[in-house]
């Protein structure tokens, strides 16, 4: 079974500086997809940032990066010039797609156990 | 961007009552559904996968005859809590995955339950 690790249960950062969450896996399996979510107060989950482990390339979207290292099974999440918005839990999580066509494990999510973020102005 | 919506979003119910949940994907067709419950300040536990015209696979610890789901359509699932208990309360999302994309789930606003 997939574990996600997350231990960091809070952060703190001044509004414009960087801040990074960590997050590391524990899988055997070589293709499998890594996922940053947003969960603000409101409590809506909102998908940060997407990594396919067969790319080398970290991925990238505007403010936020991460620094994915597949042999050390780490995952961590960069917030640049971060803004009072980005206060919220952050999940790491871990997807390991199936073969099998219509499979019911298709899909299924592993998250990590949060990041509190808080942004201070 | 595809949404997905749930109803309630939040709902109040006595002891030993019946309370449903739905979800639905409002712009995209989902083959499968997940429902997760979360507690305050802590990770959503995934209870149960849910596959349009087929029975729904609960994780393991979780009561399938108190956590009814049904997939009746490729854009709507519901979730009954059967016979609640004050313990039921919690927050459950569902989240939708697009059949037109493998890996990406949309996730519901939540429904806060709240059994008296």
């Amino acid at each position: 079974a997939q574990t996600v690790t997350q231990s960091q249960p809070e952060m703190s950062v001044q509004e414009a500086e960087t801040v990074t969450l960590s997050c590391t896996y524990d899988t055997s399996e070589n293709n499998y997809y890594l996922f940053w979510y947003k969960q603000p107060p409101s409590r809506q989950m909102i998908l940060v940032i997407r990594q396919e482990a067969y790319k080398q390339q970290n991925a990238t979207e505007n403010r936020f990066s991460v620094n994915f290292q597949k042999a050390a099974k780490s995952f961590s999440l960069k917030i640049s010039d971060s803004q009072l918005g980005d206060t919220a839990m952050y999940f790491c999580a871990f997807m390991k797609p199936d073969v099998n066509a219509g499979g019911t494990s298709y899909g299924k999510l592993t998250f990590g156990q949060g990041t509190i973020l808080t942004v201070h102005p | 961007g595809a949404v997905v919506s749930q109803h309630p979003s939040r709902v109040i119910c006595k002891s030993g009552t019946s309370v449903k949940i739905e979800c639905r994907s409002l712009d995209f067709q989902a083959t499968t559904m997940f429902w997760y419950r979360q507690f305050p300040k802590q990770s959503l536990m995934l209870m149960a996968t849910s596959n349009e015209g087929s029975k729904a696979t609960y994780e393991q610890g979780v009561e399938k005859d108190k956590f009814l789901i049904n997939h009746a359509s490729l854009t709507l699932s519901t979730l009954t809590v059967t016979s609640a208990h004050p313990e039921d309360s919690s927050f459950y999302i569902c989240s939708a995955r697009d059949r037109r994309d493998s890996y990406e789930q949309y996730f519901g606003p939540g429904t806060r339950l709240t059994v008296t």
